[in-house]
């Protein structure tokens, strides 16, 4: 049963810089993962951010970008603003059309 | 413009079944894979099942929590993915989204979901 981590919650100051990690319980997280992010406000469907580990989704600002960072998939975000107050999902893609979306990071900017 | 709408949400007994519908417009819908991902009242998404185009033949896969008892599939003269989902139960409630999958463009593979339709909610009670 493979489980992808995500911190459950992250905060930072308005102006700052935060960078969110996607790691799989056993192994590393490679761009053979097609790693993917999306951001989620209440009550909204997710946003699709960035796929294909660095890719950035039409509309996404170039302040939010994605990497791999040693073993984990990374979402970072620098200059953050309060409308980056949300939550954010990972989903790396196992093969044979199956999927494993992380428990998700709750942001918080103040 | 892409467009992706659910329907067929409601509440259900457990062990009963529901079928959800998912309306696509504003691309080719059959040349195209989708998703349904649910999210559970305060919890994350979950992935639940993928579905091919026609070119692979609409094969399915699915999560391991609702395989045997949920089934995906495709009317692409229609527009409309379903996804009938049989013995029910309290751990199935949920938001239901459909999502389309991109996986090539121009020989350059993805994995990704790059369009969310608004979701629909399933609720599993007595």
């Amino acid at each position: 049963q493979t489980v992808v981590t995500q911190e459950p919650s992250f905060s930072v100051s308005p102006g700052g810089t935060v960078t969110l990690t996607c790691g799989l319980s056993s192994g590393s997280v490679s761009s053979s993962h097609y790693p993917s992010w999306y951001q989620q406000t209440p009550g909204q469907a997710p946003r699709t951010l960035i796929y294909s580990t660095n890719t950035r989704s039409s509309g996404v600002p170039d302040r939010i970008s994605g990497s791999i960072l040693g073993k984990k998939a990374a979402l970072t975000i620098t200059g953050a603003q309060a409308e980056d107050e949300s939550d954010y999902f990972c989903v790396v893609y196992m093969g044979r059309g199956v999927w494993v979306f992380g428990g998700g990071t709750r942001l918080t900017v103040l | 413009e892409v467009q992706l709408v659910e329907s067929g949400g409601g509440l259900v007994q457990p062990g009963r079944s529901l079928r959800l519908s998912c309306a696509a417009s504003g691309f080719s819908f059959g040349d195209y894979a989708l998703s349904w991902v649910r999210q559970a009242p305060g919890k994350g998404l979950e992935w639940v099942s993928f579905i091919r185009s026609k070119a692979y033949d609409e094969t399915t896969e699915y999560a391991a929590s609702v395989k045997d008892r949920f089934t995906m599939s495709r009317d692409d003269s229609r527009g409309i993915a379903y996804l009938q989902m049989n013995s029910l139960k309290t751990e199935d409630t949920a938001v239901y989204y459909c999502a389309r999958v991109l996986l090539m463009v121009a020989s350059t593979l993805y994995r990704h979901f790059d369009y969310w339709g608004q979701g629909t909610l399933v609720t599993v009670s007595s």
